[in-house]
Formats: C-alpha cells, structure tokens, sequence
C-alpha cells in the first residue's frame, strides 16, 4: 500500500495540551507531508519532510520522521481550539515515478476542547 | 504557497443530470492536477490525475466515462460528473503542483455535490 497510516483515529485534548499524531508507511519514500483538513473544506498543507531529514519545525508544529521504521510523528504544542480538525499524512514516491500522486489514509482526527 | 480555486463550492441537482467542476491555479502554471473525492467522515480517495494536454489517466475502479476530465489550459482542469445519481453525492477535491516543485500539493476548497 502506498498510503499513510495515521493513528491514533480520534484525538481529544484541553487547549494548551500538546498532540501528538503518528504515521505509518510502508515502503521506501522520497518525502512526507502532513495536511490539515477543516470540516468541510480543502486541505491546508502544514509541513514537507524529506528522507534525509529527522526533523523539522514550523511554528508550533515540529515533525519527525524515522526511516528505519519507516514512521513519522506530527507534534502540535500548545494546542488551541482552532486546530481542531482531522490531519493527514502523505508519503512521497516521487522518485519511483508515481507521478506525484499522494495517497491519503483515514487521518487522525483531533478535537481540542477550550 | 499557491492558491487553488474551486468552482461551485456546492451543487445541488436532479438524478440524471450532469454536472461540471472548475479547478483554477490562480497564481501559478499546473500541468498536473489531481482530483479527489471524499465521503462523510472518511478520507480523500484519489480519483484521477489531469494532464494538460493530454488524457487524464485514472485509478482503478474509477469510470472515465463518468467522470470526465479536461484539462485545456495550464490553470483550468474540469471534472464533469455525467448523469449523476445519488450515489455520486460527495466532496470533490482538486489539487495541483505549485511553482516550487513536483513535492508540496496545493488544495482547493472543495466541491460538494449532492445529488436528488
């Protein structure tokens, strides 16, 4: 398969806690990205990782990502009621010719409660 | 960044009917553009991959000749769903490749279809 699988499916925090969203893939990538999606509405690219990075930060975001376990972590601090929404995972096979094309699993869907 | 636009946010019609989906890049050249379609609390299934200029090519289990897509010019990618039914009710989604790159996709707001 070539998706992410995002986990845990359901996320319930009080604002000001951090979230911590994990994703699993299963073969070899050239990049992750992570996507935010609002109820109702398109998708908000949050962060890229490449393969031959271990992590990386964005604001209140910061990514990590393991390819010996072929695994990859979305930690939010700080949480606050408006990132409330569900967020994806998308592993990159672009240097195996996939033509780009993203595979997106179920998502994790966070609720954070003010 | 870039922007992507979609046009109508919503649709509602009749059983039978066909139905077009705009997808613009407004600040930027596509010559790829992916469409998607999401159902209730599930997540966004891959439906096709729109080259312009040329055909889409499609996921399998996907009916082209359903769901038609034209991708004309290097901003504008359409999705006509073709005498639609119930069952084709969903969000559609478009996305496209920004100007920095074949890696980060650029979503647009979505289309909701529903269908009498």
């Amino acid at each position: 398969s070539q998706q992410g699988e995002e986990d845990p499916q359901a996320l319930s925090i009080q604002e000001g806690e951090n979230a911590t969203m994990n994703c699993s893939y299963k073969t070899s990538i050239n990049n992750l990205q992570w996507y935010r999606q609002n109820s109702g509405r398109g998708l908000v690219h949050l962060i890229l990782i490449r393969s031959n990075e271990r992590e990386k930060h964005s604001g209140r975001l910061r990514v990590t990502l393991d390819t010996s376990k072929k695994s990859s972590s979305l930690l939010i601090t700080a949480s606050r009621a408006a990132d409330t929404a569900s967020y994806f995972c998308a592993p990159g096979y672009e240097i195996y010719n996939q033509g780009g094309k993203l595979i997106f699993g179920q998502g994790t869907e966070l609720s954070v409660k003010p | 960044g870039a922007v992507v636009s979609q046009h109508p946010s919503w649709v509602i019609c009749k059983s039978g009917t066909s139905v077009k989906i705009e997808c613009r890049s407004l600040d930027f050249q596509a010559t790829t553009m992916f469409w998607y379609r999401q159902f209730p609390k599930q997540s966004l299934m891959l439906m096709a991959t729109s080259n312009e200029g040329s055909k889409a090519t499609y996921e399998q289990g996907v009916e082209k000749d359903k769901f038609l897509i034209n991708h004309a010019s290097l901003t504008l990618s359409t999705l006509t769903v073709t005498s639609a039914h119930p069952e084709d009710s969903s969000f559609y989604i478009c996305s496209a490749f920004g100007t920095s790159g074949r890696e980060t996709q650029y979503f647009g707001p979505g289309t909701r279809l529903l269908v009498l």
